[in-house]
């Protein structure tokens, strides 16, 4: 697509609950990443994809979430059983690889809000 | 791993002021270095990069130069506008942290006319 489009663009889910967020990344982009941003805390890295490989999942707060991309393009990020801690905006990026000097493009978000 | 450290805000400034907000990194290795930019209800985007020491990213008005030796790549304005009001973030790319963009803690610019 012409963009990363990222759905739902807001959820509210009570605690306890399990929620996905997906990310279609630009076509073509092997890259993809999935960061946080939470008030106050700026932007936080969680998970990146080259292709459907995950090298690094040192950002992930704790085994309740996980991600996984298949077919070298749209990712999900999994939360389960919600905490109001992890109300925030999750973010993904895409970029044409892991190149350093590779300019990440953001989707517009998905708004999580556990009550 | 990479670290950056941003001039902490809020930072509140008269239209055609002069801005500076500061950036240093640490990284090892030969980052590429970046701003993003977050508009009031917009998705973050690109602003400018550099990519070798000495470089020198520019748009919208905004520069930033590369110091390798000084670690830094603080963002300047000669003159902001209202439409400038919005979150900056560093970020080193590369060296280390390969594929993994480090972003500083946002700096909050308001302008007002």
């Amino acid at each position: 697509g012409a963009g990363v489009s990222q759905s739902p663009s807001n959820k509210v889910t009570e605690k306890g609950k399990d929620v996905e967020l997906r990310c279609d990344p630009i076509s073509g982009h092997t890259a993809l990443y999935w960061y946080r941003q939470s008030l106050g805390q700026g932007l936080e890295f969680l998970i990146y994809f080259q292709g459907n490989s995950a090298p690094d999942k040192s950002g992930l707060p704790s085994d309740r979430f996980s991600a996984e991309r298949t077919g070298g393009s749209v990712s999900t990020l999994t939360i389960q059983r919600t905490q109001q801690e992890d109300s925030a905006v999750y973010l993904c990026a895409s970029s044409p690889s892991l190149d350093g000097a590779n300019v990440l493009t953001f989707g517009a978000g998905s708004r999580l809000t556990v009550l | 791993g990479d670290s950056v450290t941003q001039m902490e805000g809020p930072v509140t400034l008269s239209e055609e002021a002069f801005l500076t907000i500061n950036c240093t990194y640490t990284a090892t290795g030969y980052p590429s270095l970046f701003w993003y930019v977050q508009y009031p209800g917009e998705g973050l985007q690109l602003l400018l990069k550099a990519t070798k020491a000495d470089d020198k990213g520019s748009n919208k008005g905004f520069e930033a130069t590369y110091r390798k030796e000084t670690t830094s790549f603080h963002l300047e304005k000669g003159s902001v506008q209202v439409s400038d009001s919005a979150v900056y973030f560093c970020a080193p790319g590369g060296g280390t942290s390969y594929g993994k963009l480090t972003f500083g803690q946002g700096t909050i610019l308001t302008v007002h006319p």
